[in-house]
Order: C-alpha cells, then structure tokens, then sequence
C-alpha cells in the first residue's frame, strides 16, 4: 500500500525555488515525515525531516500542513546539481522504524 | 570521517554462481542495514544487522539469500546460485547506536547473465 503520494516528474529552472508535494492523507500521529534523493547512481541521501513545524535546514525547507495530510520540500535556489529523485517516506516513532520504505519518489529535473 | 563504503561497485556474475557484497560503515556504526533496488524501482528493506548479531531479516527472500556483520571486518550480504531477477543495485547503510538515522553507500550494482 502506497503511504504517499508524489508527481513522477517534474522541472525547474536554475537558481528559482523548487517546490515539491507529497500527499499523506494517512498519515498516523506518530509518524514523521521524512525527505530523501537520490542523485543518479549513489546512494539515497538525507535531506530534512519533521513531525508537525515547519523546519529548515542548510538544503532545505519542509512546510507540513495543519491537518499533516500533505507537505511540501523546499529546495529555495535549485541548482543543476540538485537533479535527483525525491523521496517523501513516513517514518513512525516506534520499535521497528528503522525500515525505510521507499516509493517510486519524484524525478526533478532542474534546467540550465 | 570516511562515509559507508561499499565494494565492489559493480559486480558481474552468471547465473548459479555466488555473490558476495561487502559493506563497511561509517567509523563508530555498528547498525547495518541492508536494501535492494530493482530497476525503476524504490529502495526496499531486505535486512537490518548489528554486530554478530540479525536483529530484522523479514525483507530477504528466504532461500539463497544471507547476511551477516561479524565482530571484526565488514558486514556481507551473501546471494548463493544467483538468477536473472536478482540483478539489481543493492545498498548499505549504517547508523551508531542510539540513533535510527541511517547513512548510505553507493550500492553495488549486481548483474546476473
């Protein structure tokens, strides 16, 4: 069962913000949200993560609405680097999360 | 601090013969986790270890399919008699005690002809 849900694809310009969704009507109270890429070839990487506030980083924003069916990563100058698929993951609080369950993520093309 | 390293990165065999992928974590890790990447696909849990010890294999297929992280070297994952549909990039990640975040390597991709 898909936990969330994202875009295939997406592109944006070099330099301008990069917004993308992520939808998780189902999400439980106790489960966060997490945001991870993979650029082509390596190994996926952290990005951000939180529960209910807003929360930045020196890669990134994360906005998780009031209701926390849906949040939106940030990426505020996308660079060409910054091609990767995103990963939007539930990660709950108890015993078993250290398994990441991974979906098909969004591919996001940033363009010179 | 030297991330996950993980060797070989490519690694080719034919079908029935072993696989054999190391995965050493970051310097003062000793959880290890273990995923799997078909093609087109998401990352999917196969395993979680720490030293000596397998504390969650319910991702790995039953058969042909093994891993361990011993108290000294590298953590391996062991794919006995491989078959096409094991072809696939598999990745390791780490994480120290106390903490379930977890840092990965850059896979290796395993070819099976």
């Amino acid at each position: 069962d898909a936990k969330t849900t994202q875009p295939t694809s997406m592109d944006c310009a070099e330099g301008r913000a990069a917004n993308l969704p992520c939808n998780h009507s189902t999400i439980s109270g106790n489960e966060y949200v997490y945001w991870y890429r993979q650029i082509h070839s390596q190994g996926p990487q952290y990005i951000i993560h939180g529960l209910k506030n807003n929360e930045t980083n020196e890669m990134a924003s994360l906005i998780i609405t009031e209701d926390r069916k849906s949040s939106t990563l940030i990426l505020p100058h996308a660079t060409l680097r910054d091609t990767a698929v995103y990963y939007c993951i539930l990660r709950d609080s108890g015993g078993s999360n250290y398994k990441l369950t991974f979906g098909k993520g969004t591919l996001l093309t940033v363009n010179p | 601090n030297a991330g996950v390293m993980q060797n070989p990165r490519h690694l080719v065999r034919r079908r029935g013969q072993e696989a054999r992928l190391r995965c050493s974590p970051m310097k003062g890790h000793s959880h290890v986790y273990w995923y799997r990447q078909l093609p087109e696909e998401g990352l999917k849990f196969m395993v979680y270890l720490q030293k000596e010890n397998i504390i969650d294999e319910s991702g790995m297929p039953k058969e042909r399919f093994s891993a361990e992280f011993p108290k000294e070297g590298p953590s391996i994952l062991r794919i006995q008699q491989v078959v096409r549909g094991d072809s696939a990039a598999y990745f390791c990640a780490s994480s120290p005690v106390g903490s379930n975040e977890q840092y990965f390597g850059p896979g290796t991709r395993l070819t099976v002809t």
